[in-house]
């Protein structure tokens, strides 16, 4: 079974600083998707940046970068010059084809 | 266009009533979803459609029954829910093959069992 385990419950960080918010999953495939999605207060689950596992490659989504490191099955996300809009509940979720695996997710809260 | 819309956005039944949830798609995407969340806690698989076929159901309770009429909609029937089922749904839909392999989320359905 993939579990995925996001080990800060909370955070919060001045505006216009840089975050990590840290994620490690277990599983026993080679090719998967990984993926940090953002829930605001809206609930809508709004998809932040991917990656896929064959790339070694760490995936860019303008401020918002993955630090993945396939042999210690860890995919950290890191925010820079983070924005008020960003306050919001991150998943960080795992995939190897259909069934997407959740994390328990990280409050984030970004303080004027 | 990553659109995933849901209906109706808000809902209260009673324990006794039969409603349910829609979901639409139109992005060619032949995958479909149906989540559940409740508050704080990260969404829970329930069913996932793959062709129209339903190919994974995670022991979900018969009083919620999911049907795919076709490759853009996805429903959720709901009878005799008990006040424990309130909670968001979500829909989402993802397209085979396609880079990334990205599922793409709805709004969500709010419900309340009263």
């Amino acid at each position: 079974a993939q579990t995925v385990t996001q080990s800060q419950p909370e955070m919060s960080v001045q505006e216009a600083e840089t975050v990590t918010l840290s994620c490690t999953y277990d599983t026993s495939e080679n090719n998967y998707y990984l993926f940090w999605y953002k829930q605001p207060p809206s609930r809508q689950m709004i998809l932040v940046i991917r990656q896929e596992a064959y790339k070694q490659q760490n995936a860019t989504e303008n401020r918002f970068s993955v630090n993945f490191q396939k042999a210690a099955k860890s995919f950290s996300l890191k925010i820079s010059d983070s924005q008020l809009g960003d306050t919001a509940m991150y998943f960080c979720a795992f995939t190897p084809i259909e069934k997407l695996t959740f994390g328990t997710g990280t409050r984030l809260t970004i303080i004027p | 266009d990553t659109e995933v819309t849901q209906t109706p956005k808000h809902l209260v039944m009673g324990m006794t009533n039969k409603k349910s949830l829609k979901c639409e798609q139109h992005m060619g995407h032949r995958a479909m979803y149906w989540y559940k969340q409740k508050a704080k806690k990260p969404p829970e698989l329930m069913f996932v459609y793959s062709y129209e076929k339903l190919s994974i159901n995670e022991s979900v309770p018969s009083r919620f029954s999911p049907e795919c009429p076709n490759s853009s909609l996805l429903n959720l029937h709901l009878h005799a829910l008990q006040p424990e089922d309130s909670a968001l749904y979500l829909c989402a839909s993802r397209l085979r093959q396609a880079a990334g392999n990205t599922i793409y989320f709805g709004e969500g359905s709010w419900l309340t069992v009263v």
